[in-house]
């Protein structure tokens, strides 16, 4: 099973919204709702911010949104703030039962 | 709390078996729809999606794993266990246990705080 596709990098400046890719195939993100999104800092643990494409967790902040198009969900952040500069991982069912995660995204707050 | 912890060694040598346990608290190994999965990420890199295993004994495991892939729980003890075989340095990672959300597929939403596991 091949990773989702991220990108590298992106960046932003404070206020502005920055939205990351994740690119995967007709058998995961295209075929399904179920994208996760998970936030990581460095040597921290991964914090789950999107469920189930656009779901929130209680007391993850609304400036995370999730959405998709075709074989591609993304992570918009809006508002940017310095503590959202993290790597950025998104991740699929598969429909063959299995779990994908993407390359990872860095966020830099410029 | 849900809460999770990752504990074994810290260093194998190639070829052995490494042997991870999670031990849980604040929910049940048995109940219906619970599942906790494995995720690794080596140093500097992204998240590998390792394997699952539900309340029910069921388990799925990554292809690019089987066969070198176990995982097994201790419900008395409430512990769930990694058995990875035949290690390579490739292996060397930190191995997270997580739970997943109830009613979602392969949400994880409460993680250990990682074990990281050097082959060599």
């Amino acid at each position: 099973q091949s990773a989702l596709t991220q990108p590298a990098s992106v960046s932003g400046s404070p206020g502005q919204s920055v939205t990351i890719s994740c690119t995967g195939t007709s058998e995961d993100v295209g075929k399904f709702h179920f994208v996760s999104w998970y936030q990581q800092h460095p040597g921290k643990v991964p914090k789950l911010i999107i469920f189930d494409l656009n779901s929130r967790p209680l007391g993850v902040s609304d400036r995370f949104s999730g959405s998709k198009s075709g074989n591609t969900a993304s992570l918009t952040i809006s508002d940017l703030q310095i503590d959202d500069e993290a790597d950025y991982f998104c991740c699929s069912f598969v429909s063959s039962g299995l779990g994908v995660f993407g390359g990872g995204t860095r966020v830099t707050v410029l | 709390q849900i809460t999770l912890k990752e504990s074994g060694p810290t260093l194998v040598k190639p070829t052995q078996t490494l042997t991870l346990t999670c031990t849980v608290s604040e929910f049940s190994l048995t109940e219906n729809g619970v599942g906790v999965g494995w995720i690794r990420q080596p140093p500097g890199k992204a998240l590998e999606w390792l394997g699952i295993i539900y309340w029910n004994d069921d388990t799925t495991y990554s292809p690019s794993l089987r066969g070198r892939l176990t995982i097994t729980k201790d419900t008395s003890n409430n512990r769930v266990v990694l058995a990875l075989a035949n290690m390579d340095p490739v292996d060397t990672a930190t191995y997270f246990c997580a739970h997943k959300r109830s009613g979602t597929y392969y949400t994880f939403d409460y993680w250990g705080q990682g074990a990281p596991v050097t082959v060599s």
